[in-house]
């Protein structure tokens, strides 16, 4: 059973408009959550992270909101630009051991077109 | 520093045959995680290690599937037999600490694409 869901294989966006990516999980336990990027034939790369204690977290072009209620977070890049086209995975931490296990959603690829 | 290291880049192999992916960390990174990229299913977490010591291996698939790591500085996954199922991309991360949290950012390598004929 898929904890964390990105329910959007794909995206794709102009140049200078919003890219919004999703993610749904199931486990009111998670806390805390991370979004992650990745390029063709390349790993993952840590992109941003937020609380269960904060509802938003911002990084330059990068905002990560979070609704706990729905359990939904968000990855809004404003402006996009191409070199943003890349697969993102959304990723949340199991608390109970503190042992850092992560688990990640299937991810959803992006295209910004110029 | 030359990030995390993942050997060989790309495996081709029949169905059957023993697999061993490598994968050596960042150097003073204390925790190793496996990951498998599938279309399907996402980047699954395998096994994860501190301080060269098996944490969880609740999500290794099958008792195909092993994992050892020796020394700080090296690591192996290894399917016997492989079977076409297990064709995805491997990575390896790695991270100083292990609670995942702002300071234990996992670090991944650039994974091994394994097709099993």
């Amino acid at each position: 059973d898929q904890q964390v869901k990105q329910n959007s294989p794909s995206l794709s966006v102009q140049e200078g408009r919003i890219s919004i990516l999703n993610c749904d999980y199931t486990n009111s336990m998670f806390d805390y959550f991370l979004w992650y990027k990745k390029y063709p034939a390349e790993g993952p790369t840590f992109l941003i992270s937020i609380s269960s204690i904060k509802d938003k977290n911002e990084d330059g072009r990068f905002t990560v909101f979070l609704n706990k209620s729905a359990k939904h977070l968000s990855l809004h890049i404003v402006p996009s630009q191409p070199g943003d086209s890349a697969v993102y995975f959304c990723a949340a931490r199991i608390p109970s051991s503190n042992t850092g296990k992560l688990i990640f959603g299937q991810g959803t690829t992006l295209q910004v077109k110029p | 520093d030359a990030g995390v290291i993942q050997s060989p880049r790309h495996e081709v192999t029949e169905m059957g045959q023993e697999v061993t992916l490598r994968c050596k960390p960042i150097s003073g990174h204390n925790s190793l995680f496996w990951y498998r990229q599938t279309m399907m299913r996402g980047l699954e977490l395998l096994i994860y290690f501190n301080n060269n010591v098996p944490i969880d291996d609740s999500g290794m698939p099958e008792d195909r599937f092993s994992a050892k790591m020796p020394n700080a500085s090296f690591s192996t996954l290894k399917i016997q037999p492989s079977e076409p199922r297990d064709s995805a991309v491997y990575f390896c991360a790695s991270s100083f600490g292990l609670a995942g949290g702002p300071r234990e950012t996992q670090y991944f390598g650039p994974g091994t694409r394994l097709l099993v004929l």
